[in-house]
């Protein structure tokens, strides 16, 4: 599988919204409602942001949020704070017996 | 809590053998489909392995086929990733991760670095 297109880099200021897209095909993003994103900071392991498209799991913020439309999935950070500023990956299942795929990754700059 | 420690990383040389452990706490271990995930430096997430529960089925991204063994150990606890033939290119931060419906990674340890380097 190929892996998930997502924009290098996104930045906003704090108190703004910011979108990071995740672009995919028929056969992952578009053919099932399983896509996830992970915040990692540097040096540290992925945390788990958001689950099947827009679902968050308990402890993360209403500040992040996830959608989709046909084949690309986005998330996106309302209210940005300082400690948002990470890399953010987006994943999405693939169909039964593979192993699933991920995106490259955005790095997301709070000026 | 849900714990996922990793361990057995190091520095390797080209063709060489590393076994990777990954000792889980904090939910029953054998329900659950494990799962490894690589990320080479300054790169990002890659798959390279799960297996489901009762070690009835894995699966290898095609990079690995053939030279990595995924295994578990349900008394233990424990999941192994057995890597052979090991190239420059595996170098990365491996991390262990309990795999959730739909290919969701929702624990993650704290990862093992693998350096193949002669």
């Amino acid at each position: 599988q190929s892996a998930l297109t997502q924009p290098p880099s996104a930045s906003g200021s704090p108190g703004q919204s910011v979108t990071i897209s995740c672009t995919g095909t028929s056969s992952d993003v578009g053919g099932y409602n399983y896509v996830s994103w992970y915040q990692q900071h540097p040096g540290k392991a992925p945390k788990l942001m958001i689950y099947e498209v827009s679902k968050r799991p308990s402890g993360v913020p209403d500040r992040f949020s996830g959608s989709k439309s046909g084949n690309t999935a986005s998330l996106t950070v309302s209210g940005l704070q300082a400690e948002d500023e990470a890399d953010y990956y987006c994943g999405s299942y693939a169909g039964s017996n593979t192993l699933g795929v991920f995106g490259g990754g955005t790095k997301l700059t709070v000026l | 809590q849900v714990q996922l420690v990793e361990s057995g990383g190091g520095l390797v040389k080209p063709g060489g053998s590393l076994r990777l452990s990954c000792a889980a706490s904090g939910f029953t271990f054998s329900d659950y489909y494990m799962s490894w995930i690589r990320q080479a430096p300054g790169k990002g997430l890659e798959w390279v392995s799960y297996i489901s529960s009762s070690s009835s089925y894995t699966n290898y991204a095609d990079s690995v086929k053939g030279r990595f063994t995924i295994s578990r150990d349900d008394a233990k606890n424990s999941l192994y990733l057995q890597m052979n033939s090991l190239r420059a290119e595996d170098t990365a931060v491996y991390y262990c991760a309990r795999r959730q419906m739909g290919a969701t990674p929702n624990y993650w340890g704290q990862g093992t670095l693998v350096t193949v380097s002669s």
